[in-house]
Formats: structure tokens, sequence, C-alpha cells
């Protein structure tokens, strides 16, 4: 089985712009949800998504959205990008209900 | 306010000796634990997890503890090889409002020197 994808792997973008990051789950996984991995802070959770509903939604500002297909691939939305969004972004992939989730390799974001 | 806290930021070890790596918890609400693994450049991996009805689980080289009247787990690896250096995460999550969010750690970094 193939597994968690991300794309793109590495992004580069300039304060003030949006980025859209994508996340292909493990056939046959219903969960996604996202995480922010930022040095000395661990992983903090963005959101979880469900076939296709928010089931659930970290501490983080209205900048960060995400949404769910019906293929259960996810996208994760940051607009008007600042210097502390600079971060090894992560989506995790998960059978419904259960808690080990499988997580991608990331995609590193690097805001100037 | 961290519900999961992993105070050792780094550990090292040497080859063949036990590694002991800690994790405090404040939510008493959470029920279920977990250990990653992390590589450089890589997504974290899933090493071993304790469900809170237990206090012990084994998996080969990797023994996960929960001593929950302490709110403390640890991770022991032995023996402990080169090829186990990397961050160690401890997550954390409860089925309270029907999701299973978990909550990590920062991690601790260990090293394994031969």
């Amino acid at each position: 089985k193939a597994g968690v994808t991300q794309t793109p792997r590495y992004l580069i973008k300039t304060r003030g712009q949006q980025v859209t990051l994508s996340c292909s789950p493990i056939s046959g996984h219903r969960s996604v949800s996202w995480y922010q991995q930022t040095p000395g802070q661990g992983l903090q959770f963005l959101f979880e998504y469900f076939s296709e509903t928010q089931r659930n939604k970290g501490n983080f500002p209205g900048r960060f959205s995400g949404r769910q297909f019906s293929n259960s691939r996810s996208e994760m939305n940051v607009s008007t990008l600042e210097l502390g969004d600079s971060a090894l972004y992560l989506c995790a992939s998960s059978l419904a209900g259960v808690d080990q989730r499988y997580f991608g390799p990331g995609t590193r974001l690097t805001v100037l | 306010d961290q519900q999961v806290k992993q105070n050792s930021p780094s550990l090292s070890v040497q080859e063949g000796r036990i590694s002991i790596l800690n994790c405090d918890y404040t939510n008493s609400m959470f029920d279920y634990f977990l250990w990653y693994k992390k590589y450089p450049a890589e997504g974290p991996t899933f090493l071993i997890s304790i469900s809170s009805i237990k206090d012990k689980n084994e998996d080969g080289r990797f023994t996960v503890f929960l001593n929950k009247s302490a709110k403390h787990l640890s991770l022991h690896i032995v023996p402990s090889q080169p090829g186990d250096s990397a961050v160690y995460f401890c997550a954390a999550s409860y089925a309270g409002a029907g999701s299973y969010q978990l909550t990590f750690g920062k991690g601790t970094k260990l090293s394994v020197i031969p």
C-alpha cells in the first residue's frame, strides 16, 4: 500500500502571499489530520477531517483553513503568510476511530 | 498550557545500553498514549502505544510503561542501537467530542553513541 503523500515537499513564499498544501491519505483511510512542527514546539494540531467534515480544530488563527474531498484527499490553505508560519506541515491519515496516525513526509514551508 | 510534556530535550546513550525517555501529562481524560520516532526530513513513524487500562506494553526492544496515578509514561529501548538515534515524540488522546485528536509533546532527541 502506498503511504501518505504530500505535495509539494518544499515551498518558499513571501509575507502576505497565500499557500495551498496537498495531502493524499493511505487508500481506505477516511480521516486526515494536519500538524505544524516548528523548532522546539513539537507537533501542534491544526485540524482533522473525516468524510469531508471538519471534526476538530486546533488553536490556530482563521488564516489557516482546510478541506477534504470525497476521495479523502485533503488540502490546507494559509492566507496572508507571516514569517512565523515557516514550519514543517505534516499530514497524517488514519482509519476512522483508530488513533494510530500514519504521517506523510511533510511540506517544508519557508516564508521570507 | 502544555498538556503533554517531555522535559528532556535531548538524551545520549551508549550503544547496547538502555534508553529511557520520559513523558508527563496533565489531562486526566487522556486514555491512549503513543510514541513516535522521527528522522530528519521524514514524517513521524509510529512505534508503540498503550491504553490506559494497561500499565505496560512491549514490542521487541521497545517497552512503554504507564503510571496513571503519576500521569507519567516512559519508553524503554533495550538494547539501544545507533539506528535508534532520532527525535521521539510522546502523544496522547481521548475519545472526547467524538474525535481522537492527538496531543504531542515537544520531543526528545536521542543520540546513541557507537
